[in-house]
């Protein structure tokens, strides 16, 4: 079966450096996208890797390798605002999305 | 990017009955995504919709129970139909359009059922 992992909830302090963690198991691999959700709201596109390496967009930074079936979002200069679950989601052989559950960002002052 | 406008934005329902939620794209797109996301939990997709065919349903989800339409390339209804207490969840739409393919979302329906 198809699976992808996050971990469930993460705490971190305002101003400092996060990453959120994500492996996968997909039949196929098109690309792998990372998304904010804000409580009651609906996703919005963070981040997209097709090739291995890091993608630099601002404060947010997602990486990517195909052979160990992992990437990480990493959120520097965190801000109160950051508080959201990030989604990690994959295109699989039928470039069909595969998401995970999302991981809750508490920040704390 | 794609704006999505999607609507009830909530609404409270009694089991047994119906609601259908509307999706209105600001652009043309081939597919329309319906999730639903269950609180804490990972999207689920109930169904892939084609302008002019019938909607996809994914394994767990029937047209009788979500029927879907697919009027033409910016529009497209989910009906949740005879309701339970077990369908109270957030449904959205969805699209892929952009560079990669991104998936754009409506705003999303916050269902009740009581």
């Amino acid at each position: 079966g198809q699976n992808i992992d996050q971990p469930t909830e993460m705490t971190a302090t305002e101003g400092a450096i996060v990453q959120i963690n994500c492996t996968y198991q997909t039949s196929g691999f098109n690309g792998l996208f990372w998304y904010q959700q804000h409580a009651g709201e609906a996703p919005t596109f963070l981040s997209y890797n097709v090739l291995d390496g890091l993608e630099e967009k601002g404060r947010f930074s997602s990486f990517l390798s195909r052979s160990k079936g992992y990437s990480y979002l990493l959120l520097k200069e965190l801000q109160m605002k950051d508080s959201a679950s990030y989604l990690c989601a994959v295109l699989d052989s039928n470039y069909q999305l595969i998401w995970g559950a999302g991981t809750k960002l508490i920040i704390k002052p | 990017s794609a704006v999505i406008s999607q609507k009830p934005s909530r609404d409270i329902c009694q089991r047994g009955t119906s609601l259908t939620i509307q999706c209105q794209v600001d652009s043309q797109v081939t597919m329309m995504f319906w999730y639903r996301q269950q609180p804490g939990q990972s999207l689920t997709l109930i169904a892939t919709a084609n302008q002019g065919s019938e909607a996809t349903y994914e394994s767990g989800f029937v047209i009788d129970k979500f029927p879907i339409s697919r009027p033409n390339l910016t529009f497209s209804t989910l009906t949740v139909s005879n309701m339970s207490p077990e369908d109270s969840s957030i449904y959205l739409c969805s699209v892929s359009v952009g560079e990669h393919a991104e998936a754009f979302f409506g705003q999303g329906t916050r269902l009740t059922v009581v």
